[in-house]
């Protein structure tokens, strides 16, 4: 059974940086796209940046490029989200994805809550 | 532009059926598209995808009560024998070429 489980979410100023994780189990990790997909408070689905297999390409939506960076740990089973410069307007949860085929989100972890307030 | 286009809220009776649709913005109208299910509080859930020709693939574990279909730039998520827990936001998505994956605005359904 697939599983995905963020964390790292937090409280953070204005500008502050945070780094988020994802633990994937249940498949082969190294052999799927994976993505970040946020949702602020009371409003809908926003992709936010997909990664390859081996990390070689990747992409992010125009609101958080040059801020945030997306990697993975195929070793680990991991995915992760630094977020530099953070802006009130990031604040949201944060799912972690797989993407299946580069095309739909076919499974979710449940989200990881990141709150960019001073 | 790809845009996704749903109503913002919809609602059926216990036990009843009903069709949700999402809109694909001019000059896509041959796009497939995925639903996804949100209950409160919780992640979101693949249902499937619906291609233009109205050929469906489920995800895992999908109960049959939820079937796809389409026409022209409609793609609709049909939920029959509604139950309570089928009380949710429903997204639907899609992939253009190069860097762009869409959401809808999500339909927000109440079981009465």
């Amino acid at each position: 059974e697939v599983h995905l489980v963020e964390s790292g979410g937090g409280l953070v100023q204005p500008g502050g940086s945070l780094r988020l994780s994802c633990a994937a189990s249940g498949f082969t990790f190294s052999s799927y796209w994976m993505s970040w997909v946020r949702q602020a408070p009371g409003k809908g689905l926003e992709w936010v940046a997909n990664i390859k297999q081996d990390g070689s390409e990747k992409y992010y939506v125009d609101s958080v490029k040059g801020r945030f960076t997306i990697s993975r740990d195929n070793a680990k089973s991991s995915l992760y989200l630094k977020m530099d410069s953070l802006r009130a307007e990031d604040t949201a949860m944060y799912y972690c994805a797989r993407l299946y085929n580069k095309q739909v989100f076919d499974y979710w972890g449940q989200g990881t809550l990141v709150t960019v307030s001073s | 532009q790809l845009v996704l286009t749903q109503s913002p809220s919809a609602s059926a009776s216990l036990g009843a059926s009903v069709k949700l649709t999402c809109t694909l913005s001019s000059g896509h109208s041959s796009h497939a598209i995925a639903w996804h299910q949100q209950q409160p509080e919780k992640g979101p859930r693949y249902l499937m995808n619906v291609n233009s020709d109205g050929s469906h693939r489920k995800g895992d574990g999908i109960p049959d009560r939820f079937s796809g279909s389409s026409s022209g730039a409609e793609r609709y998520l049909t939920i029959s024998s509604l139950q309570s827990e089928d009380e949710a936001d429903y997204y639907c998505q899609t992939w253009g070429t190069g860097i762009n994956w869409v959401f809808g605005g999500g339909t927000k359904l109440t079981v009465l």
